[in-house]
């Protein structure tokens, strides 16, 4: 079916709002990942779902973030009282329970925090 | 700790062969993943090694060596559209059913010259 999708595609937000990031994942998969890619940085890794089981929530920043997915459907990322630091591309990823458990990553969400 | 090691950057002319090598030292080991990323676009699947040896595929070609904790990626008959960053990422053995989250590098910005 169609592939992973997320949004907004682009947000703006003043310091200190709380923002909702959506992530769609590719139907069947049962894992689901966030990163965050700053300007001209790797993926840093925030936080893992897979099936039942509790998530790795080892990359998260801050208290200000966190995340909740629906069994193994939509889940969502917030960041609370956000900072000029926040502002990064966030990007979701899910991976099937098949073959090398290859990522395939949505566009991503372009977060502005002003 | 985690630790992905690649070149920042790497150039070579159209037609060329190019290789971008990995070095990685983590606390398990279940998968190496090479992925594109264009410029503003989300990265995109390559490769992926979990054996020692080489895997073709098409122009791509990826090695790893457990032993040594290295993995290169290999790109024949370069074209220009091969211009992007290429990012290696090892995956951890995982907890119980989880599949392990993968451990990214910071990516190489190769650029193809004409």
């Amino acid at each position: 079916g169609a592939g992973v999708s997320q949004s907004p595609s682009n947000k703006v937000t003043e310091k200190g709002k709380d923002v909702e990031l959506r992530c769609d994942p590719i139907s069947g998969h049962t894992a689901l990942y966030w990163y965050r890619q700053r300007l001209g940085q790797g993926l840093e890794f925030l936080i893992y779902f897979q099936g039942n089981s509790a998530p790795d929530k080892s990359g998260l920043p801050s208290d200000r973030f966190s995340a909740e997915r629906t069994g193994e459907s939509v889940s969502t990322l917030t960041i609370q009282r956000t900072q000029q630091e926040d502002s990064a591309v966030y990007l979701c990823a899910s991976s099937s329970s098949g073959g090398p458990y290859e990522q395939y990553f949505g566009p991503g969400t372009r977060l502005t925090v002003t | 700790g985690q630790n992905i090691d690649q070149p920042t950057e790497m150039t070579a002319t159209e037609g060329a062969i190019v290789q971008i090598n990995c070095t990685y030292q983590t606390s398990g080991f279940n998968g190496l993943f090479w992925y594109q990323q264009h410029a503003g676009e989300a990265p995109t699947f390559l490769s992926y090694n979990v054996l020692d040896g080489l895997e073709e595929k098409g122009r791509f070609s990826s090695f790893l060596s457990r032993s040594k904790g290295y993995s290169y990626l290999l790109l024949k008959e370069l074209q220009m559209k091969d211009s992007a960053s290429y990012l290696c990422a090892v995956r951890d053995g995982g907890r119980g059913s989880t599949l392990g989250r993968l451990y990214f590098g910071r990516g190489t910005q190769l650029t193809v010259w004409p």
